[in-house]
């Protein structure tokens, strides 16, 4: 299986702080989607970005901003001025290789300290 | 209306229930999906509907069974569960390959 690896498991910050979620995925294939997800303590995912393969430009919304390496199979995520609100778990995700199949990260879990 | 609703929110079930969880969106979408997600762990692909029909399924045991009444709803029928099936179910749909997900149901089976 073509993985994605999210090597801190855990990340706590005093808010105000920058901070980076790092994100490596596997693929053999020349189209791919990349994407990021958010999960409050409520459960539910939402959705916070998708980047195809062919687009490698960064990408910033607000505090948040998107760094697309296709040369080191890197898709980090870093929110500046971190807010407690900000504390959840994020995933990184890809296409799978039969499109619509998500292959999830393990998880970032993000602790923002007032 | 773009979001995707689960019900119930949570679930408390013995081994010899059977019950349902229910799913439903009114975006349009044609693919919706079952995950099962345990704590502490990414969510794990059950099954893919697309245009109703199931697409895929990840060898989920046959205590699942997922049915598509219609494009707008999924429902995942559950019976003769194990205790290590307590999980949080998420549904999602899509429309291409951005997928929305509902926020949950919470199933603990005692």
């Amino acid at each position: 299986a073509q993985k994605v690896t999210q090597a801190q498991t855990e990340i706590s910050v005093v808010e105000k702080e920058d901070v980076t979620l790092d994100c490596v995925y596997e693929t053999r294939d020349t189209t791919y989607y990349l994407f990021w997800y958010k999960q409050p303590p409520s459960g539910e995912l939402v959705f916070l970005i998708r980047r195809n393969s062919f687009d490698e430009q960064n990408e910033i919304s607000g505090r948040y901003s998107w760094n697309f390496q296709k040369s080191t199979s890197s898709f980090n995520f870093t929110i500046t001025a971190s807010q407690v609100v900000d504390s959840a778990v994020y995933f990184c995700a890809r296409e799978g290789e039969y499109g619509n199949k998500l292959v999830f990260g393990a998880g970032t879990i993000l602790r923002v300290k007032s | 209306d773009t979001e995707v609703t689960q019900t119930p929110k949570h679930l408390v079930m013995g081994m010899t229930n059977k019950k349902s969880l229910k799913c439903e969106q009114h975006m349009g979408h044609r693919a919706m999906y079952w995950y099962k997600q345990k704590a502490k762990k990414p969510p794990e692909l059950m099954f893919v509907y697309s245009y109703e029909k199931l697409s895929i399924n990840e060898s989920v045991p046959s205590r699942f069974s997922p049915e598509c009444p219609n494009s707008s709803l999924l429902n995942l029928h559950l019976h003769a569960l194990q205790p290590e099936d307590s999980a949080l179910y998420l549904c999602a749909s899509s429309q291409g390959n951005e997928q929305f997900f509902g926020p949950g149901t919470r199933l603990t089976v005692l």
